[in-house]
């Protein structure tokens, strides 16, 4: 089992859709999650750290559910723009250092 | 200017040559790493560094090796470059002290192609 597990879709949405992504993990010791966007063929940039209590940045909303061990990612109104490749990010854990960043989710929103 | 750099952005090689990929920085962090990205697999961690005098193997260290000149500089080096270490290549740095649990910055990534 992997680490940190995503759907790699791709999701196919309208704009003005509303997509959601989960990601889950396997360390019950994380401490630190996070969503980062990747555009085609560049390099990965943070979108929003995720906390326990929820948060949201615009039309971006992540949470966190340490029982479950998933994180979510919701965004609302689609962009044309959002088209991206989403990635999870799982930091900390026993036995030093350990940020793993999940395979992606891909999404393509449609005019 | 971007924040981390890389170079070079593109390179092809052949099996059996040694390559040098370089990473700056002007962010004035100590934490750098260099990560490799493959399709289906995301990020994996080759080595980081926490500080000058600091160097660690990540998840998939072998047939690399890596050095931190300075406090700005981090180099990744193929020492006997093979065709499974095509992939693309990404160096990052974070701040120790940041509070919001270590987001990393990075680089604009070098394609190698090693045939």
């Amino acid at each position: 089992r992997k680490e940190v597990e995503q759907d790699p879709g791709p999701f196919n949405v309208p704009e003005g859709a509303t997509v959601a992504f989960n990601c889950t993990y396997s360390n019950s010791a994380s401490q630190s999650f996070f969503w980062y966007r990747q555009d085609c063929r560049k390099e990965p940039k943070l979108l929003m750290s995720v906390y326990s209590s929820g948060n949201e940045d615009g039309r971006f909303t992540a949470q966190l559910n340490r029982a479950s061990q998933y994180i979510s990612l919701l965004i609302r109104d689609s962009k044309l723009s959002d088209s991206a490749t989403y990635l999870c990010v799982v930091n900390g854990g026993t036995g030093g250092f350990k940020t793993i960043f999940g395979a992606g989710t891909r999404l393509f929103v449609k005019a | 200017d971007a924040d981390v750099t890389q170079t070079p952005r593109n390179r092809i090689t052949k099996t059996g040559k040694r390559i040098m990929l370089e990473c700056s920085q002007t962010k004035g962090h100590d934490r750098m790493y260099w990560y490799r990205q493959d399709p289906g697999l995301g990020l994996r961690l080759i080595y980081y560094s926490f500080d000058v005098k600091d160097i660690n193997k990540g998840e998939i260290s072998d047939g690399y090796s890596v050095s931190r000149q300075a406090q700005a500089k981090f180099s990744l080096s193929l020492e006997s470059a093979i065709p499974n270490q095509t992939a693309l290549y990404f160096c990052a740095t974070s701040d120790l002290w940041d509070p919001s649990g270590d987001e990393q910055f990075f680089g604009p990534g070098t394609r190698l192609t090693v045939l």
